[in-house]
């Protein structure tokens, strides 16, 4: 069974530009969850998608957007980079098949995105 | 909203040896989920053990064990016989129970674990 799969895995943008990072899930989840990590604010939720809808936020700017198709595979896209934004972007699913929340989620190994 | 505190940035064992990362936690449910994770220079984060809150019983895995105190909200694991490939950053994680929570995880800062051999 395939894991979770992030792509790309590196990704260097200029400031004021917008990227797009992607994430496909374990075949049979529908709930995908993204997470910024950096060296000073640490492993932060950024949203999680379950069924194609948004079912929580974290507490980041507008900038900062999502979406999730019908295959489950989820978008993130971030809109006017600043260099705070350079940071390792981890995707994670679970398993369950309905909104109960999992015992489990599994990690993608992330993109690493620097803005300069 | 719940926080998670390591108080441990760094911490080295001897391979071979026992070590403990702590781990302490600020909620006001009395249903949820702890968590440790292990990332190792790959990045990519792996889950060592799960604690359910409504389980009196310490979860273990192998070499991994946990000592879950609720009432003084400590949540410690223990790393016996450790290894070389126990090397990694350990992040302690909080995950509500409630189905409004999803599966949003709440992690610490982390704990970055050194192996000598």
């Amino acid at each position: 069974k395939a894991g979770v799969t992030q792509t790309p895995r590196y990704l260097i943008k200029t400031r004021g530009q917008q990227v797009t990072l992607s994430c496909s899930p374990i075949s049979g989840h529908r709930s995908v969850s993204w997470y910024q990590q950096t060296p000073g604010q640490g492993l932060q939720f950024l949203f999680e998608y379950f069924s194609e809808t948004q079912r929580n936020k974290g507490n980041f700017p507008g900038r900062f957007s999502g979406r999730q198709f019908s295959n489950s595979r989820s978008e993130m896209n971030v809109s006017t980079l600043e260099l705070g934004d350079s940071a390792l972007y981890l995707c994670a699913s679970s398993g369950r098949q309905d909104p109960r929340p999992s015992t489990e989620a599994f990690f993608g190994q992330g993109t690493r995105l620097t803005v300069v | 909203a719940q926080t998670v505190t390591q108080s441990q940035p760094e911490m080295s064992v001897q391979e071979a040896e026992t070590v403990t990362l702590s781990c302490t936690y600020d909620t006001s449910e009395s249903d949820y989920y702890l968590f440790w994770y292990k990332q190792p220079p790959s990045r990519q984060m792996i889950l060592v053990i799960r604690q359910e809150a409504y389980k009196q019983q310490n979860a273990t895995e192998n070499r991994f064990s946990v000592n879950f105190q609720k009432a003084a909200k400590s949540f410690s694991l223990k790393i016996s016989d450790s290894q070389l490939g126990d090397a990694a950053m350990y992040f302690c994680a909080y995950r509500s129970a409630g189905i409004d929570a999803g599966n949003m995880l709440t992690f610490g800062g982390g704990t970055r674990l050194m192996v000598k051999p």
